[in-house]
């Protein structure tokens, strides 16, 4: 069956370091990979969508990247600000078809002064 | 301001007592989705709708019941709550899904925090 793995432990860097967050998947060949940004308490933000024939996307301090062969993304956050930290989710459309997402249990990140 | 609405955001009830949480979108979206999240397990959808008229289940469906008689509105109900729904609910909507979808992003509500004792 699907699966998707995220680092269920806590990330903590430095302000102004590089966040660098992983997304694992298995059994499966996404047509694109989506992340989403979680505050406590609140519904996910999209942040940026990625397809199957994309290396990299890009969005002001954001960068995702899509491995195909490795059946992974990374999820990056340059120059990293303590309003950055929260929980960040992968998601993927479900193998057997479109109707659905499947998200990772996500990562926390933790960005300190 | 495009948005979905959940209402109520949290409530505590005692087995067994029916309620609905309701999820109103005004985006015109076709799609909406009800998703649970709990400690460790993340997100996982209950149900979802293609519009209206069009539900089917999603990965944890028991114990649930939805239905989608107007595309703005997708009520989610517990018939009969039990304690394991205690939970996190966010409703969810998106113009469509696809393989070609243009980004397929979902927009979520505020989350409807439910206690079961």
């Amino acid at each position: 069956s699907q699966k998707i793995e995220q680092n269920s432990e806590a990330l903590n860097i430095q302000e102004g370091k590089t966040a660098t967050l992983t997304c694992n998947y298995t059994n499966y060949s996404p047509a694109y990979l989506q992340w989403y940004r979680q505050d406590p308490g609140r519904g996910p933000v999209f942040l940026l969508l990625i397809r199957e024939n994309e290396k990299e996307k890009r969005k002001e301090r954001l960068k995702v990247t899509f491995d195909t062969t490795l059946k992974q993304s990374l999820f990056h956050i340059t120059a990293s600000q303590p309003a950055d930290s929260a929980t960040y989710l992968c998601a993927l459309p479900f193998s057997g078809g479109y109707n659905k997402l499947i998200f990772g249990a996500g990562t926390r990140l933790a960005v300190h002064p | 301001e495009a948005q979905v609405t959940q209402n109520p955001r949290y409530l505590i009830t005692v087995t067994g007592k029916k309620l609905t949480v309701t999820c109103s979108q005004n985006m015109n979206h076709e799609y909406m989705s009800w998703y649970r999240q709990d400690p460790g397990l993340g997100l996982r959808q209950i149900y979802y709708s293609m519009n209206v008229e069009a539900t089917d289940k999603g990965d944890v469906p028991e114990g649930y019941k939805v239905s989608r008689k107007e595309k703005r509105n997708f009520p989610l109900i517990l018939e009969s709550p039990s304690p394991n729904q205690t939970s996190l609910y966010f409703c969810a909507s998106t113009p469509r899904v696809g393989r070609d979808t243009n980004t397929g992003e979902l927009f979520f509500g505020e989350g409807s925090r439910l206690t079961v004792l």
